[in-house]
């Protein structure tokens, strides 16, 4: 039950786009479709913003998206805005009935 | 509209026990998975256990097996963390996330409660 790896932080201006990156394992993140993200604002619960390596939630803004290749998923936030700065976790089923986290990436809106 | 409430987060002594309930609104409960999730103060997410929408299928984190019990009440649609030889490294916010469906990812998060492990 090794953690996903992710960058510990990121930034960008409004308007632009970032992408943070959520590095695993043949187990994990290779094996299976079920690499999820999610947006965690201070004192915050943790909210879905992509299931199932790229689906988006009903309602959510399309300038988030997310890929996968391999054992590498990536969360990509276009347009940038204020209300993004936030902690983003990825996540993978990890087959047995578990569950792994990436250490979180904390998005900087300059 | 869905909702998951925790409770039973405390301050409590190293060695001791505690009990997290989470009560669930807003969907069939008894249809779903459900999960514990914690997060350590200033640290990252950790998923802890997760139970089926039976009961029949529990399964923990190395980090928590052996001491930690999921359960559930289908009849009063709440979720339970038994949490027993607790040690500050339990310190955590504890998340009960509702699972989309039978063990695939966390569509729908509580608030939160806060166990403190500490002498």
């Amino acid at each position: 039950q090794s953690a996903l790896t992710q960058p510990a932080s990121v930034s960008g201006s409004p308007g632009q786009s970032i992408t943070i990156s959520c590095t695993g394992t043949s187990s994990d993140v290779g094996n299976y479709d079920l690499v999820s993200w999610y947006q965690q604002h201070p004192g915050k619960a943790p909210k879905l913003i992509i299931y199932e390596d790229i689906k988006r939630p009903s309602g959510l803004s399309n300038r988030f998206s997310g890929s996968k290749s391999g054992n590498t998923a990536s969360l990509t936030i276009s347009g940038l805005q204020a209300e993004d700065e936030a902690d983003y976790y990825c996540s993978s089923y990890a087959g047995s009935s578990t569950w792994v986290f990436g250490g979180g990436t904390k998005l900087t809106v300059l | 509209q869905v909702q998951l409430v925790e409770s039973g987060g405390g301050v409590v002594h190293p060695g001791r026990s505690l009990r997290l309930s989470c009560a669930a609104s807003g969907f069939t409960f008894s249809n779903y998975a459900i999960h514990w999730v914690r997060q350590a103060p200033g640290k990252g997410l950790e998923w802890v256990a997760v139970i089926t929408y039976d009961g029949s299928v529990k399964n923990y984190a190395d980090s928590v097996k052996g001491r930690f019990t999921i359960s559930r009440d289908n009849s009063k649609d709440t979720l339970f963390l038994q949490m027993n030889s607790l040690s500050a490294n339990d310190t955590a916010v504890y998340y009960c996330a509702k699972d989309k469906g039978d063990r695939s990812y966390f569509d729908y998060w509580g608030q939160g409660t806060l166990v403190t492990v500490s002498s």
